[in-house]
């Protein structure tokens, strides 16, 4: 079955980056994409970019261009995205979810990562 | 950015009853070459990452009961549960794929009465 496993938790101070990784298993990993969305507290859920896991392609929100990088590691099913520049409101969950890489719906999510930021 | 609005925020409804969560979005999410409204919606249990229960505004997910139920087409969608089990208490979104960023409602918090 589609697995999507995430890293652990983790706890950063402001200005520090955090990589948090979501490793893919039970489907041909390169053969979709992987979105990352957050969740902070009271918040509604936040897209952040997508990258195609077959040939590297990737796209984000502007809203954080210049502090996210998404990557894959395809020998290893797993994609990597990294968050630079934290600061307390970048605290909340973060997931990795499975799409097609053309246009669809996330049909399988990680089980989320949960990422605090305090001094 | 397309802006995705639910209503109500919150919901309780009486077990075996009708259950209904509207969603707008700001612009159409129809698109015209495949005349597919690029809609889904998710469920998201305390504790647990969402869930897609619609896709396509209307075609449910293997697996998921047929008392879930989408429809609407370009900016107006609905997501219908006919008969409220108490496992469906959760919080309920919506989401547009139809360009990025893939925004989200705010979510509709589903209780039993």
């Amino acid at each position: 079955q589609v697995q999507l496993v995430q890293s652990g938790s983790e706890v950063k101070k402001p200005g520090a980056s955090v990589k948090v990784s979501c490793k893919a298993s039970g489907y041909t990993f390169t053969s979709y994409a992987i979105h990352w969305v957050r969740q902070a507290p009271g918040q509604r859920l936040e897209w952040m970019g997508w990258i195609n896991a077959g040939n590297g392609y990737t796209k984000y929100s502007q809203k954080f261009q210049g502090r996210v990088t998404i990557i894959r590691d395809t020998s290893a099913s797993t994609a990597y995205m990294e968050l630079s520049s934290l600061r307390s409101e970048d605290t909340a969950v973060y997931y990795c979810a499975r799409a097609p890489t053309t246009a669809g719906a996330f049909d399988n999510w990680g089980q989320g990562t949960l990422v605090t930021v305090s001094s | 950015d397309i802006v995705m609005t639910q209503s109500p925020d919150s919901l309780a409804v009486s077990l075996g009853e009708r259950a209904t969560i509207n969603c707008k979005s700001s612009q159409s999410v129809l698109y015209s070459s495949d005349n597919k409204n690029y809609l889904v919606w998710y469920q998201q249990k305390p504790g647990q990452p969402p869930k897609m229960l619609i896709y396509w505004a209307s075609t449910r997910e293997s697996g998921v009961p047929d008392r879930f139920s989408g429809s609407g087409s370009g900016t107006d969608f609905t997501l219908t549960i006919s008969s409220l089990q108490a496992e469906d208490v959760a919080v309920y979104y919506c989401q547009q794929y139809y360009s990025t960023p893939h925004t989200f409602g705010q979510g509709t918090k589903l209780e039993i009465k």
